[in-house]
């Protein structure tokens, strides 16, 4: 069974760094991108950057390039997506996701990660 | 980079419905494009990848059409179970998700 499980929950202060977790199991980690998702209160679904495990190519939407880095351990088959100096504007929900090779489609998605930040 | 632009944003129908929901792109994307339904506090589900294809185990009640810029999602006969969020995702160098549509039960 494929199972892409994610880190808990986080509270944390203004300019604190962060690094949230991944997990996939039940398929070649390697195979397939992992994606990260944004969602901010009552907001809609924002793309952040994918990771193609197998070789460490990374992309980034151009919204989010400079201020999120995203990696990877393939040999835990965990994605990592992580901040340097959180805002309080980074409260959000974020979700990982499969992307099939072909399509782009995201057929298999982590529970998400509640991201909390508040001074 | 490429836009998209879904609508409606909102929109109101009876249980029996048919509802019909656009997505526009602002340049040709083939059939890269993909259909997504989020319930609240919950992850988004794939729906529809390629335009139109329909993913395993979803209802035939859903369908999507389609291809080059203009796209559309269809929901044949409105259930209570569809009470959602739905997006459209194009992929070209990188995925980007239209704005949204919620749907609401009248």
């Amino acid at each position: 069974e494929v199972q892409l499980v994610q880190s808990g929950a986080e509270v944390k202060k203004p300019g604190e760094s962060l690094k949230i977790s991944c997990k996939g199991s039940g398929y070649s980690f390697t195979s397939y991108w992992i994606g990260w998702v944004r969602q901010m209160p009552g907001k809609g679904l924002e793309w952040m950057g994918i990771i193609y495990p197998g070789d460490s190519d990374t992309r980034y939407s151009p919204s989010f390039q400079g201020q999120v880095t995203i990696s990877a351990d393939k040999s835990i088959s965990t994605a990592y997506l992580q901040w340097s100096s959180l805002k309080a504007s980074d409260t959000a929900m974020y979700y990982c996701a499969r992307l099939r090779a072909e399509s782009y489609a995201a057929d298999y998605w982590g529970q998400g990660t509640l991201v909390t930040v508040s001074s | 980079d490429i836009q998209m632009t879904q609508s409606p944003s909102s929109l109101s129908a009876s249980v029996g419905d048919r509802v019909t929901i656009t997505c526009q792109a602002s340049q040709d994307i083939s059939n890269y494009l993909n259909w997504y339904q989020q319930k609240p506090g919950k992850a988004p589900k794939l729906l529809i990848y390629d335009a139109s294809n329909l993913e395993t185990g979803v209802p035939s009640r859903f369908s999507g059409s389609g291809s080059g810029t203009d796209f559309t999602f269809t929901i044949s006969s409105l259930q209570p179970e569809d009470i959602a969020t739905y997006y459209c995702q194009q992929y070209d160098n990188l995925p980007l998700f239209g704005g949204g549509t919620k749907v609401e039960i009248k």
